[in-house]
C-alpha cells in the first residue's frame, strides 16, 4: 500500500557524526526516488534526487543509494549539523504513468545533539 | 526558498463548510500536483493539474475539486468538511514536457486546516 507512517522512526547524532536514514520503497516499478526534509512548520524541502539507472548520486555533504535488489534508499549525511535536524521522507515515483504523483515513505525524525 | 506560495497559512472551519485553498506554482512551471499531510504521516497525494487539466487523482472523495488557471495558479476547493480532513495541504509545482514527466516537485509552505 502507500505511505503507512503512523510511527515515526527517529535517529539520534552527535554533531560531526555521520547520518544515515534509510527507505524502503514499495513498487518494483518505480524509477525516481526524492529525498525530502520538512522542518516542523514547514513544506518539505528537495534534497537530491536519484533515477533508477543509477545506484550512487552525491550532493553537497549528502549522498544517496539505491539498491534496486531489495527495493532500499538510503540517505548519507556527512559532519551532521544542528540545522539538518527535521523530518527526512523518501518519496517514489513511476515513469510512464499518466500522473507524476509521489509516494512518501513514512518519514524519519533526524535529533541532532550538540 | 522553491517560489512556490500558499494562501492561507491557517484556516479554521466548521463541519459542514467548505474551503478554497491557493497555490502559486513557481515561475515557469506548468504542473502543480496537491497533497494532504495528517499529523506524523507523509503528504497523501489528492491530485495533479498539468497545463490547466486533472492529470491523475489519488484515493480522495469528489468532494475534494481543483482547478488550474492559465498562469498555472491552482486552487484546492473542498465541500462538506469533515473533522478528519483536518491537515496541512501542500501544493508542488513543476516543469512537465509531457503528462506524467517526472520532473522535480517543489512544495510550498502549506496550508494548516483545521476542521471544529
Amino acid at each position: 500500500g502507500e505511505s503507512v507512517g503512523l510511527h515515526l522512526p527517529t535517529l539520534s547524532v552527535q554533531e560531526g557524526d555521520n547520518s544515515i536514514i534509510n527507505c524502503a520503497y514499495s513498487n518494483s516499478a518505480s524509477d525516481y526516488f526524492i529525498w525530502y526534509k520538512q522542518e516542523s512548520g514547514k513544506g518539505p524541502q528537495f534534497i537530491i534526487d536519484i533515477r533508477s539507472n543509477m545506484d550512487k548520486r552525491q550532493g553537497q555533504r549528502v549522498t544517496v543509494l539505491l539498491n534496486k535488489t531489495v527495493k532500499h534508499l538510503s540517505l548519507q549525511i556527512a559532519a551532521t549539523q544542528p540545522g539538518d535536524s527535521a523530518v527526512y521522507f523518501c518519496a517514489e515515483s513511476r515513469h510512464g504513468g499518466a500522473t507524476n504523483k509521489l509516494i512518501f515513505g513514512t518519514g524519519t525524525l533526524l535529533a541532532v545533539q550538540p | 526558498e522553491t517560489g512556490v506560495t500558499q494562501s492561507p497559512t491557517h484556516l479554521i472551519k466548521t463541519r459542514g463548510q467548505q474551503v478554497t485553498l491557493r497555490c502559486s506554482s513557481q515561475s515557469g512551471h506548468n504542473t502543480v500536483s496537491w497533497y494532504q499531510q495528517a499529523l506524523g504521516q507523509g503528504p497523501q497525494f489528492i491530485f495533479q493539474y498539468y497545463r490547466e487539466e486533472e492529470n491523475g487523482r489519488g484515493n480522495f472523495p469528489p468532494r475534494f475539486s481543483g482547478l488550474q488557471f492559465p498562469n498555472y495558479s491552482s486552487e484546492l476547493n473542498v465541500n462538506a468538511l469533515e473533522l478528519d480532513d483536518s491537515a496541512l495541504y501542500l501544493c508542488a509545482s513543476s516543469l512537465a514536457g509531457t503528462a506524467g514527466g517526472q520532473e522535480t516537485q517543489y512544495f510550498g509552505p502549506g496550508t494548516r486546516l483545521l476542521v471544529l
